[in-house]
């Protein structure tokens, strides 16, 4: 079956832009997580959605947002981008609690 | 707060050592501890461990959960340059999906 699908890849935008990535969750799963990566700081919990919802957040700012939708397709969005957020985003799909968790590849962003 | 320590942080080994990487753990309402390796991007999961003293092996990997004094280890034997990546630590978190991250050890096996 198919994994975790994370679009785009790659992306440079520069700072004051906004940008949104989108992770396609293994079908049948309905939560979804990110996570941002970066060498200082490793891998930080962004926010949870389950169910077109959001569970759990982590210690971001406003600017940092996400949704989920019917289909559990989520995306995030990163406003005001600062040179901060340059990082390689992860989603993670799971069925339900504690029941295994699955990385998509990744968006590596790169704000100049 | 809920933590997890990886140690070490990195480790340069040859080609047919053995490695032990270790990840301690404070989780409120522990769940599991799971074991990832990282070599371009995606985290592939390695062990999700939940019971105390029972080995979990794939391969020359091994890993085993200690509940009591709250760690787990990392085994690779008969270490190959493939190994070299990422090991990473997490635990979920008492509610959700949430899981909290070790720092990572970063191995290179030298051929």
């Amino acid at each position: 079956k198919a994994g975790v699908t994370q679009t785009p890849r790659y992306l440079i935008k520069t700072r004051g832009q906004q940008v949104t990535l989108s992770c396609s969750p293994i079908s049948g799963h309905r939560s979804v997580s990110w996570y941002q990566q970066t060498p200082g700081q490793g891998l930080q919990f962004l926010f949870e959605y389950f169910s077109e919802t959001q569970r759990n957040k982590g210690n971001f700012p406003g600017r940092f947002s996400g949704r989920q939708f019917s289909n559990s397709r989520s995306e995030m969005n990163v406003s005001t981008l600062e040179l901060g957020d340059s990082a390689l985003y992860l989603c993670a799909s799971s069925l339900d609690q504690g029941r295994g968790y699955t990385f998509g590849s990744g968006t590596r962003l790169t704000v100049v | 707060e809920d933590k997890v320590v990886q140690s070490p942080l990195s480790l340069v080994v040859h080609e047919g050592d053995t490695v032990t990487l270790n990840c301690s753990y404070e989780v409120t309402n522990f769940r599991s501890l799971l074991w990832y390796k990282q070599e371009k991007k995606a985290p592939t999961f390695l062990f999700m461990l939940t019971s105390s003293g029972i080995e979990k092996k794939s391969g020359r990997l091994s890993s085993i959960l200690d509940k009591k004094e709250l760690f787990s280890i990392l085994n690779i034997t008969a270490t190959q340059t493939g190994d070299s990546a990422i090991y990473l630590c997490a635990a979920p978190m008492e509610y959700g999906n949430k899981l909290v991250f070790g720092a990572g050890t970063i191995l290179r096996v030298k051929s």
